[in-house]
């Protein structure tokens, strides 16, 4: 079946430091990307998206970048910040459906001030 | 504000009960969604709706049921055929576009 693989599960940083979570998916259909940061007791909020027909966005301090041909794609979270702390989720649409997506499992990023 | 309003926040199921968890959404989408997290599982999606009175079985299904009766709606019902229903349900919905979460409920078992 279709999978997201998602990395590392864990990751911890200095505050100012980067922070980069991987992902690759099966799917080779798949044209929509996008990533959610959750917070404890509360649902998964989007933070960035990015369509297949881009290779990266940016939206201040964080960054998506996609390699279609190698079928993964990446966040990236420049100058961290402690209210950065969070589980982040990368996802992938499947089956032609622009709304059905798979998730990966999750990366806990703890930025320690 | 527009938004997906989940209730209740926590809730307690019997053994034998059926219990509903309700998701409301004013934002107009076509779409909505039912998920099941559990730590270190990431979301997994048990059902779905594309329009109203029409909804799709997802990954993890049986031991729910659904319904679709309005727009605005898309109840889910825990059975007691689901044997391991404690877990983080969180409802989301869509238009042409990414998925909005409501902040889910938390289901255990007395």
């Amino acid at each position: 079946g279709e999978n997201v693989e998602q990395h590392p599960s864990t990751l911890s940083v200095q505050e100012g430091d980067s922070a980069v979570i991987k992902c690759t998916y099966s799917d080779s259909a798949s044209n929509y990307f996008p990533w959610y940061k959750q917070e404890l007791g509360k649902g998964p909020q989007l933070i960035i998206d990015i369509r297949s027909n881009v290779g990266e966005k940016k939206d201040q301090r964080i960054a998506v970048t996609l390699n279609k041909t190698a079928k993964h794609f990446s966040l990236h979270i420049t100058e961290t910040q402690p209210e950065d702390s969070a589980v982040y989720f990368c996802a992938a649409v499947y089956g032609g459906s622009q709304g059905n997506l798979i998730f990966g499992k999750g990366t806990k990023l703890s930025v320690k001030p | 504000d527009g938004g997906i309003t989940q209730s209740p926040k926590y809730l307690f199921r019997k053994e034998g009960q059926n219990v509903t968890l309700s998701c409301e959404q004013n934002l107009n989408h076509d779409a909505m969604y039912w998920y099941r997290q559990d730590p270190g599982q990431g979301l997994r999606l048990i059902y779905y709706s594309q329009i109203v009175n029409d909804f799709q079985k997802g990954d993890i299904a049986e031991g729910y049921s659904v319904s679709r009766e309005k727009k605005e709606s898309f109840p889910l019902t825990v059975t007691s055929a689901q044997k391991n229903p404690t877990a983080f349900y969180l409802c989301a919905s869509s238009i042409n576009g990414p998925q909005h979460f409501g902040d889910g409920t938390r289901l255990s078992i007395l």
